[in-house]
């Protein structure tokens, strides 16, 4: 059974360019959060897809969009791309809180997309 | 506002030797408590869960951790140490707004392990 699948692994942008991160879920999964990890950093939430809606979202400005497609998975697009977003950018995957089953508002991650701004 | 504190930003053990890592949550409702373990350049893996019942929770790799209401806390502990278990841990609340969940982490405790 995979677990969830990041891509690419690593990327180096430049100032004001734009990047498309993007998802798999653990099979069997409906939801998908995406999560920002400075350096020395604990993860900040982004935020979350569900039915291809976004559902919640964090402090995060408008240069941070997502999508989700009907197969579950997600992209994670951010505009005009900053020095200070760099960082580890890690997926989770999870099944909708309130649904039966043992994975239920457990969130797994990914590995996590390396991205550099310079 | 709901947080997540862990008062240790390094920790320093012998391999062999017990250990306990902190953490301090605050939150208005009943929480759902995680850690998570993060390797080198890795994404998070899941240790273990507090939703409900019993406060001391058996995870993998030998982890278990107890919540204590009272102290608003959610502390990791094992018997023993060995040298993989050197990573850095987090501890997070999952929040819940409207049905749908998100993890508040704390801002993470490195593990150092001495043979």
């Amino acid at each position: 059974d995979a677990g969830v699948t990041q891509s690419p692994t690593h990327l180096i942008k430049t100032r004001g360019q734009q990047v498309t991160l993007r998802c798999s879920p653990k099979s069997g999964h409906d939801t998908v959060s995406w999560y920002q990890q400075a350096l020395g950093q604990g993860p900040q939430f982004i935020f979350q897809y569900y039915e291809e809606e976004e559902r919640q979202r964090g402090n995060f400005p408008d240069r941070f969009s997502g999508h989700q497609f009907p197969n579950y998975s997600s992209e994670l697009n951010v505009n005009a791309l900053l020095l200070g977003d760099s960082a580890l950018y890690l997926c989770a995957s999870s099944l909708r809180f309130g649904l039966a089953g043992p994975d239920t508002d457990t969130q797994y991650f990914g590995p996590g997309t390396r991205l550099t701004v310079l | 506002a709901q947080s997540v504190t862990q008062p240790d930003i390094h920790i320093t053990v012998s391999e062999g030797a017990s250990l306990e890592l902190r953490c301090n949550y605050s939150y208005g409702a009943t929480p759902y408590l995680f850690w998570y373990v993060q390797s080198p350049g890795q994404g998070l893996q899941l240790l273990l869960k507090y939703f409900s019942g019993d406060t001391l929770v058996q995870g993998i790799k030998g982890f278990e951790a107890e919540f204590k209401r009272s102290q608003s806390s959610f502390n990791l502990r094992k018997p023993s140490v060995h040298w993989s278990d050197a990573a850095e841990y987090f501890c997070a609340v999952g929040t819940f707004s409207g049905g749908y969940n998100k993890l508040i982490f704390g801002a993470g405790t490195r593990l150092a392990v001495h043979p």
